[in-house]
């Protein structure tokens, strides 16, 4: 069974830094591109950050380039996003996803750990 | 403001049709494969469609997907009221950003 569990997320002040986990089993880490994915409370999904199996490919949304930095660690079977700079807009459930394949979709998704980023 | 435009919400009556449309342009939609995912309330994102019309192993039948050009439709037959919740339609923007719809709230009357 596919099991993605994120943990790290806090209450944590403005321009704060952490770093967020995801821990993945039930499939071979090491093949799959992963995504970060944020909702803030009562909105839409956005999505945030991606890494390929390798990490040969790494990009960010707009909204978070120069301030978040994706890695894995594929020996761990781990994802991690580094968050430097917090905004209160940076205030969301954070979703590490694995992604199907030639773009065929996030196919699973953790339950989400929340950042609250106070002033 | 999200660049894939959906319907902010939808209702329909139990045993009803319903379709959510998601609008984009050629640079995402239009060249893209697109996706559905669902979203219960107080749990993760689903997927429900993947390649514009497949559907995972264990996802009903009554959901299906299609695209045209630069818009794609999410149809849900036979409405359950377990099936309320959000939907959000997602796609690729280029070859590594990924973009998601604002969203669509998902009433069964």
């Amino acid at each position: 069974e596919v099991q993605l569990v994120e943990s790290g997320g806090v209450v944590i002040q403005v321009g704060g830094s952490l770093r967020l986990s995801c821990a993945a089993s039930g499939f071979i880490f090491g093949n799959f591109m992963m995504h970060w994915v944020r909702q803030a409370p009562g909105r839409g999904l956005e999505w945030v950050s991606l890494i390929s199996w390798d990490a040969g490919t790494i990009d960010y949304a707009d909204s978070v380039k120069g301030r978040f930095t994706v890695s894995r660690d594929n020996s761990k079977n781990s994802l991690y996003l580094q968050i430097h700079s917090l905004k209160t807009e940076d205030t969301a459930f954070y979703y590490c996803a694995k992604d199907q394949g030639n773009y065929k979709g996030l196919d699973y998704w953790g339950q989400g750990t929340l950042v609250t980023v106070s002033s | 403001q999200s660049v894939l435009t959906q319907p902010p919400s939808v209702s329909a009556a139990p045993g009803q049709r319903v379709t959510i449309s998601c609008s984009g342009s050629s640079s995402n939609i239009g060249n893209n494969y697109v996706s559905w995912y669902q979203q219960l309330p107080g749990t993760s994102p689903k997927l429900l469609i993947y390649d514009n019309n497949k559907r995972p192993s264990g996802i009903p039948d009554r959901f299906s997907g299609s695209k045209s050009g630069t818009s794609a439709t999410l149809g849900i037959t036979g409405l359950q009221t377990g099936d309320e919740g959000d939907y959000y339609c997602g796609t690729w923007d280029g070859v590594s950003v990924i973009l998601f719809g604002g969203g669509t709230k998902l009433t069964v009357l």
